[in-house]
């Protein structure tokens, strides 16, 4: 069965701090997709990035990265020089595909609190 | 705006009482999704609609909840018989499956309360 946690319940940083939020998975298939998502305080999830179980290359995206190592099967999430306005709740999740259609999971979340 | 639309925003509601929401996906999107979050919760799946068919349901889910999405577009959600546990909020998401997979865009979500 498939399966995210996210182990750091809270974090909270000050302003410009980096920030590393962990994701660790099981899953028993080969082909699956990753998935990091924000939930701020107004309450929208927002999609921040999709990655698939072949393409382990790092990911940069202005002061956000994402470091996805099969070895260890996490798919860690880091914001660099945080701001006050990154202070949310970020959910990791895992999608996979099968003959049955797909399933669609979400670990329970890191509240991320920044600081000024 | 083009995104994902849900109504009502909130709904209160007695114990025992029937209750329906409708989500709106974005335009052309064929898939479409229902989950519920609960206070401190990840989103928890319910189901999910390629276009008009429903493709899978969790095992989770009572009997009362049931969900369609007759014409492939708008979907709605109708818990029968509502109960304090009910309580949660409701979130809706599309998405364009291309090869497999997807990227899922969320509504802003209904919150139920069951008094």
């Amino acid at each position: 069965a498939q399966k995210v946690t996210q182990a750091q319940t809270e974090i909270s940083v000050v302003e410009k701090e980096d920030v590393t939020l962990d994701c660790v998975y099981e899953t028993r298939d080969t082909t699956y997709y990753l998935f990091w998502y924000k939930q701020p305080p107004s309450g929208e999830l927002v999609f921040l990035i999709r990655r698939n179980s072949f393409d382990e290359q790092n990911e940069i995206s202005g002061r956000y990265s994402w470091n996805f190592q099969k070895s260890t099967s996490s798919f860690n999430f880091t914001i660099t020089a945080s701001q006050v306005v990154d202070s949310a709740v970020y959910f990791c999740a895992l999608s996979e595909v099968d003959n049955y259609g797909q399933n669609f999971v979400f670990g329970p979340g890191t509240r991320l609190s920044v600081l000024p | 705006d083009t995104g994902v639309s849900q109504d009502p925003r909130h709904k209160i509601t007695k114990r025992g009482q029937n209750v329906t929401f409708r989500c709106d996906p974005i335009s052309e999107h064929n898939r479409l999704y229902w989950y519920r979050q609960t206070l401190g919760q990840g989103p928890e799946f319910l189901t999910y609609f390629q276009n008009e068919a429903q493709l899978e349901k969790s095992r989770l889910l009572s009997d009362r909840f049931s969900a369609e999405r007759p014409k492939g577009s708008f979907s709605t959600l109708e818990i029968q018989r509502t109960e304090q546990g009910d309580s949660a909020m409701y979130l809706c998401a599309s998405s364009l499956e291309i090869g497999g997979s997807d990227t899922q865009y969320f509504g802003p979500g209904t919150r139920l309360t069951v008094l």
